[in-house]
């Protein structure tokens, strides 16, 4: 069985700080990682994801995460926020053996970015 | 390439009625997911197709239906509707081959209201 959990329900920084959205997951199998950010009104756009090569992810918008089997986290940083990163972000997590796209989602962190 | 379309993007309905939403993929993706997104439960997996098949399928009940065409559309069809189906519904697209590791890519979203 797999599941995600974010740490955080609502994170709230200053424009120009840095971000860290937490992340940990639960997986049977060895797992693939997403973030994937929703604005108002609109889909889900993918940061980034980790399938099983370079620990470190970068991704789209300053945006990276780190994959730490110890610890079974996936924690989504950015070194600046900016007034636009202001969103629902979700961890995610499938199983990367699966023939099967199936997608386990977290209740997902809303970001506030203060001027 | 032309990204995920959702038809329609509002839905309002009344409880009993049924509802049928469509998802065009990307062009060459031969599998589409379906996911149910509501404040109290978050995103959940409703069922994945490829090639015309059903892969996958969450824990919802037979109400809750799906098909895809040989052109990799899909419809999601909800019968007898219940208040508590109001709901973003969103539709994901990939290539289908990598399973667990493809990168879904997901439509604007269906808001279905059940009066």
């Amino acid at each position: 069985a797999q599941s995600v959990t974010q740490l955080d329900s609502h994170v709230s920084v200053s424009e120009g700080t840095p971000v860290l959205l937490r992340c940990n997951y639960s997986s049977s199998y060895s797992p693939s990682l997403f973030w994937y950010v929703q604005h108002p009104n609109k889909g889900l756009q993918l940061l980034l994801k980790y399938t099983s090569a370079a620990t470190l992810v970068k991704g789209i918008n300053g945006f990276e995460a780190e994959f730490k089997k110890s610890e079974t986290s996936f924690h989504l940083t950015k070194p600046s926020a900016h007034m636009s990163d202001a969103a629902e972000y979700f961890c995610v997590v499938s199983d990367r053996s699966s023939n099967t796209g199936k997608l386990i989602f977290g209740q997902g962190t809303t970001l506030q970015v203060k001027p | 390439k032309a990204g995920v379309t959702q038809t329609p993007r509002y839905l309002i309905k009344t409880r009993g009625q049924q509802v049928t939403l469509s998802c065009s993929p990307i062009s060459g993706h031969r599998s589409v997911s379906w996911y149910q997104q509501t404040p109290g439960q978050g995103l959940q997996f409703l069922f994945e197709y490829f090639s015309e098949t059903q892969r996958n399928k969450g824990n919802f009940p037979g109400r809750f239906s799906g098909r895809q065409f040989s052109n990799s559309r899909s419809e999601m069809n909800v019968s007898t509707l219940e208040l508590g189906d109001s709901a973003l519904y969103l539709c994901a697209s990939n290539a289908g081959l990598a399973g667990g590791t493809d990168t879904q890519y997901f439509g604007p979203g269906t808001r279905l209201t059940v009066l």
